[in-house]
């Protein structure tokens, strides 16, 4: 498949260590953040999400952690394996009446073997 | 599979024609929104559509439109095209219009305009 973004940022990690994914967001009347996962050739998938009113939500192996007042997101990825190799976005819905999900520009996770 | 269907997947045209990408959205899904990713833009929000009626517009040009049909499928049109519309250009649904929910996404539509 083709690669998306080649001048993303890029986090080399090893498998079997934790991996975070920073994200700043841009607006501060944002109420909705989503992480997506894409994999080369894919459309983005869905990974998890957080309401502004939380400051941590746990899935399974990822956490999600929202810190408005330095308008802040991060995905913890537990345990990275190479399936977890992707571009992975953070997203910010504007909310209200302009309801636009907005993408950041992506960060390249590498997992070495 | 998200359930999202979009055609053609690959498109390869001219400068200055007109091509119209389709998106059938999940079952039940009455949100239809409209990505444009390219390699140094990221994903661009375009426009959304909720049960047939524009809910919200992003960075959309004058030269794209786009609508929802009453069976819910939708097409993005793009006209009088430039080197620069070269993209992959996806198509996401949701069932709610609000944004708040998941975004389930297609495959996309890769675009190259020679």
């Amino acid at each position: 498949g083709e690669s998306v973004g080649l001048h993303l940022p890029t986090l080399s990690v090893q498998e079997g260590d934790n991996s975070i994914i920073n994200c700043a967001y841009s607006n501060s009347a944002s109420d909705y953040f989503i992480w997506y996962k894409q994999e080369s050739g894919k459309g983005p998938q869905f990974i998890i999400d957080i309401r502004s009113n939380m400051d941590k939500r746990q899935g399974q192996r990822v956490t999600v952690l929202l810190n408005k007042t330095v308008k802040h997101l991060s995905l913890q990825i537990a345990a990275t394996q190479p399936g977890d190799s992707a571009v992975y976005f953070c997203a910010e819905n504007y909310g209200g009446a302009t309801n636009k999900l907005i993408f950041g520009t992506g960060t390249l996770l590498a997992v070495q073997p | 599979d998200s359930g999202v269907t979009q055609t053609p997947k690959h498109l390869i045209t001219a400068t200055g024609q007109r091509v119209t990408l389709r998106c059938s959205p999940r079952s039940g899904d009455l949100s239809v929104y409209w990505y444009q990713q390219s390699l140094d833009q990221g994903l661009q929000f375009l426009i959304q559509y909720y049960n047939g009626e524009e809910r919200a517009k992003g960075n959309i040009l004058e030269r794209f439109s786009a609508q929802q049909f009453p069976d819910l499928h939708s097409e993005l049109n793009l006209s009088s095209l430039e080197l620069g519309d070269s993209a992959l250009y996806f198509c996401a649904s949701s069932v709610v219009g609000w944004g708040i929910g998941e975004l389930f996404f297609g495959e996309g539509s890769r675009l190259t305009v020679l």
